[in-house]
């Protein structure tokens, strides 16, 4: 079963601006990730958020999490042609923190 | 290292025929994950394996479906027989020991068409 839902389904915007893409979950979680897949291959690991933490930045990326709402966000500044692919969330459920569960992903294409 | 290793990248069979998906894990990583990505079902969790040990198989979808992992460097996924709702990319991912290790790695995956 489904933990995260990812919010919008697919996104497509110009190069150069901000993505936002959101991620909703049922459970209590011990931490929440964001991967990226490209068109054919396998999952790639992007940032960790554990439940304690409210927001988490590396590089061009900021991830948000709000445990009262149960959701998360993944925001990519300054978009480039290189970031279109999918992103995806994953969840650790807090009593099951070795099952990792995935959402099924915001389909992001970033436009010349 | 060489990552997590899917053997075969694609696989082609007819409706009915046993077939058997390898994963070779990173070295040294303890437990290991089997996925299924559709477009209908997004990423779904079959089995996963902590120290070679079955933790959760509650995501496998039938009796047709079997995985083992005989020791820490292999592990196999095994349908039979096939369907054609089993055609789906199937993922390996394995995780480092420690509770603070918490990221996936994933190989490149296995393409199996049903017929």
């Amino acid at each position: 079963s489904q933990q995260g839902e990812e919010d919008p389904q697919a996104l497509s915007i110009q190069e150069g601006e901000n993505a936002t893409m959101n991620c909703s979950y049922k459970t209590s979680i011990n931490n929440l990730q964001w991967y990226r897949q490209n068109s054919g291959r396998g999952l790639v690991h992007l940032i960790l958020i554990r439940s304690n933490e409210r927001e988490k930045h590396s590089g061009r990326l900021r991830v948000t999490l709000d445990t009262s709402k149960k959701s998360s966000s993944l925001l990519i500044t300054a978009s480039r042609a290189a970031d279109t692919a999918s992103y995806f969330c994953a969840t650790a459920l807090r009593n099951r923190d070795d099952k990792i569960i995935f959402g099924k992903g915001t389909r992001l294409h970033i436009l010349p | 290292d060489a990552g997590v290793i899917q053997s075969p990248r694609h696989e082609v069979t007819e409706m009915g025929q046993e077939v058997t998906l390898r994963c070779k894990p990173i070295s040294g990583h303890n437990s290991l994950f089997w996925y299924r990505q559709t477009m209908m079902r997004g990423l779904e969790l079959l089995i996963y394996f902590n120290n070679n040990v079955p933790i959760d198989d509650s995501g496998m979808p039938e009796d047709r479906f079997s995985a083992k992992m005989p020791n820490a460097s292999f592990s196999t996924l095994k349908i039979q027989p096939s369907e054609p709702r089993d055609s789906a990319v199937y993922f390996c991912a394995s995780k480092p020991p420690g509770q603070r290790n918490e990221k996936l790695f994933f190989g490149s995956g296995t393409q199996l068409s049903v017929l």
